[in-house]
């Protein structure tokens, strides 16, 4: 099994400044990587699949990046709206798509 | 437009079963798979299993082989989940959700709250 792991658990910044999110994952998953937003209550949201392309309606301040073990999720200009958990997902080896354990984004 | 609409909160006791449905609508039924997905509370997403109605066949978590069945009913357009011999921390909200590009999950339902407790 594909084991991905988010860093860090959690995270301070101010509104109006940029989040960083990691994510690894142990072995290769090439692009297969989505980002997930969740708000208290809620299901998750997607963000981001393919490693970098936003799904729809998604602001164009939330960006992805990665390819291979290293992704990053980067939130430009923090809205107070945008301090939530987020979490990683790698769906490269069918079937079992594996979730990393979260980032808790809040507010400084 | 895509829906997912799944049934309501269940209370259970220890070495019980449980039967969790999602209703779509909106789409091709069929054609993209549905996937089981739990939150424990304060928790994290637990990947459990996943079906694409039209192939048959689900997949599972190797935690969660031989005590978990997904199953589908065409005519109805709705997805099962069952978890069988529950034991307490199987006390989560259990999400279905369709996939989308590869196998990120686009569609997600609303959660059902499934409470094991003597």
């Amino acid at each position: 099994e594909i084991v991905m792991t988010q860093s860090p658990a959690t995270l301070s910044v101010s509104p109006g400044e940029r989040a960083t999110l990691s994510c690894r994952a142990n072995e290769s998953v090439s692009i297969n990587v989505a980002w997930y937003q969740q708000k208290p209550g809620q299901p998750p949201t997607l963000l981001i699949y393919g490693a970098s392309t936003r799904a729809t309606g998604i602001p164009a301040r939330f960006s992805g990046s990665g390819s291979g073990t290293q992704f990053t999720l980067t939130i430009n200009s923090l809205q107070s709206e945008d301090f939530a958990v987020y979490y990683c997902q790698q769906y490269s080896k069918w079937p079992v798509y594996t979730f990393g354990q979260g980032t808790k984004l809040d507010s400084k | 437009q895509v829906q997912l609409v799944q049934s309501g909160a269940e209370v259970k006791k220890p070495g019980s079963s449980v039967k969790v449905s999602c209703k779509t609508s909106g789409y091709t039924f069929g054609t993209y798979g549905i996937t089981w997905v739990r939150q424990a509370p304060g928790q994290g997403l637990e990947w459990m299993g996943v079906i694409i109605p039209i192939l048959g066949t689900p997949n599972y978590a190797q935690r969660f082989q031989g005590r978990v069945t997904i199953t589908t009913d065409e005519s109805t357009k709705t997805v099962y989940m069952e978890v069988d011999s529950l034991r307490s921390d199987d006390t989560a909200i259990y999400y279905c959700a369709r996939q989308w590009q590869g196998g990120s999950l686009a569609y997600w339902g609303q959660g059902t709250l499934v409470t094991v407790s003597s």
